[in-house]
């Protein structure tokens, strides 16, 4: 596998079902985040993950539960969550280097959920 | 907070014809990232520009970091089908180094 890989690539859910989202990447970056895209929305930041360390959670609700166990996984825990979630969930990772900038964040080809 | 202005939202050109989409921010940027995204698919990147000034080709895509540091552009010349999609510009904000800030998208539609 190369890049970021995102699994599974389309998930049907449940207003009470409980669900993870699974992202890899196979770079070698230290920085994961979670974008949420709805559509004719603009990307939406939900979480960024530095150094496995949570650096922003954007006003996310509590239904969205990320983890990131270490530098090359994240995941996206989901539960009760509703019809207005549904959107294409995208992965994405970068290099940072302290103090330095993150610039070129590589994408996941993103998780398609649909809620019921 | 830090915003980016993409113009215009949405394109119909026909095949072959060059496209010129552009970004603009009441703030300065040190990097500017363009991203392609096509259907069902991630974005992915196609030019980064670190330097005022700069004017880097990716093919048949040039962008632009204006001079003033607010804002950029993207050219594509001679436009084939495979070219549609949103392109999305992108640059980190001043004040952190692990996030970037995306422009709302040009949307690239083809006629026949």
């Amino acid at each position: 596998e190369t890049g970021v890989t995102q699994t599974p690539r389309h998930l049907v859910m449940g207003m009470t079902n409980k669900k993870s989202l699974k992202c890899e990447q196979h770079l070698g970056h230290n920085a994961m985040y979670w974008y949420k895209q709805s559509a004719k929305k603009p990307l939406e930041l939900m979480f960024v993950y530095n150094f496995k360390e949570q650096t922003e959670n954007n006003s996310v609700p509590s239904r969205f539960s990320p983890e990131c166990p270490n530098s090359s996984h994240l995941f996206l825990h989901l539960h009760t969550l509703q019809p207005e979630d549904s959107a294409l969930y995208l992965c994405a990772s970068s290099q940072v280097s302290p103090g330095g900038a993150s610039n070129e964040q590589f994408f996941g080809p993103g998780t398609r959920l649909t809620v019921l | 907070g830090q915003q980016l202005n993409q113009s215009p939202q949405s394109m119909f050109i026909q095949e072959g014809e060059d496209v010129s989409m552009n970004c603009t921010s009441s703030s300065i940027f040190n990097t500017w990232l363009w991203y392609k995204q096509d259907p069902g698919e991630g974005p992915v990147l196609l030019i980064a520009l670190y330097k005022a000034g700069e004017l880097t080709s990716n093919g048949r895509l040039t962008a632009q970091f204006g001079i003033t540091r607010k804002d950029s552009f993207l050219n594509i010349s001679a436009s084939i089908p495979s070219d549609v999609g949103i392109y999305f510009c992108a640059g980190p904000p001043l004040n952190r180094d692990d996030k970037i800030i995306f422009g709302k998208g040009t949307r690239l539609h083809i006629l026949p």
